[in-house]
């Protein structure tokens, strides 16, 4: 039979836009939070982190948001690039975890021209 | 630093076969993490290791995989017998201790094909 792949989320955004892109994670525990970029043919690249006593973090054109309460967070890129198209994944962790990463299922950015 | 390097990039191999895929860390990290990436199932944590001890080996599939980690400078993944079904990108991670939680740095993947 067929088989049946992820639906990646696409968001496409004109250049020099912002982007914001959401990414939801369900364990309560989690106390640290990653943002991670993948372009085609690479392994996944660290973009930006934030520990769960803070709720904003503020990168280069980067943003970090984390809304604990309903276990949310969202990556906001300012003026986005060509270069920022890629497929963007959340992490989260616990401090008890063992550096033990669990990974969202991702979003493809698209930056038109 | 080089960053985590893993061989081969790619490999095709007939279903049936064994196939070893090979990681080395960046030195002075003390955890190292085996992903698989499909179409299907996203990213997925098949086994992790601490000073070269494997902590988590939950996500592994099926006994047809193993890894180990003889010191802290190589990590094998071992697939035996391989199917079609494990076609998919791994990828070795490694992250450093920090005293809690922290990033892990990814190597460029191994693209596994099993035809």
């Amino acid at each position: 039979g067929e088989s049946v792949g992820l639906h990646l989320p696409t968001l496409s955004v004109q250049e020099g836009d912002n982007s914001i892109i959401n990414c939801a994670y369900s364990n309560s525990a989690s106390d640290y939070f990653i943002w991670y970029k993948q372009e085609s043919g690479k392994g996944p690249q660290f973009i930006i982190d934030i520990r769960s006593n803070m709720d904003k973090r503020q990168g280069q054109r980067v943003t970090v948001l984390l809304n604990k309460t309903v276990k949310h967070l969202s990556l906001q890129i300012a003026a986005t690039q060509p270069g920022d198209s890629a497929v963007y994944f959340c992490a989260d962790g616990w401090t008890g975890g063992g550096n033990k990463l669990t990974f969202g299922t991702g979003t493809q950015l698209k930056v038109e021209l | 630093d080089a960053g985590v390097i893993q061989s081969p990039r790619h490999e095709v191999t007939e279903m049936g076969q064994e196939v070893t895929l090979r990681c080395k860390p960046i030195s002075g990290h003390d955890y190292l993490f085996w992903y698989r990436q499909t179409m299907m199932r996203g990213l997925e944590l098949l086994i992790y290791f601490n000073n070269n001890v494997p902590i988590d080996d939950s996500g592994m599939p099926e006994d047809r995989f193993s890894a180990k980690m003889p010191n802290a400078s190589f990590s094998t993944l071992k697939i035996q017998p391989s199917e079609p079904r494990d076609s998919a990108v791994y990828f070795c991670a490694s992250s450093p201790i920090t005293g809690g939680a922290t990033e892990a740095f990814f190597g460029q993947g191994t693209r596994l094909t099993v035809v």
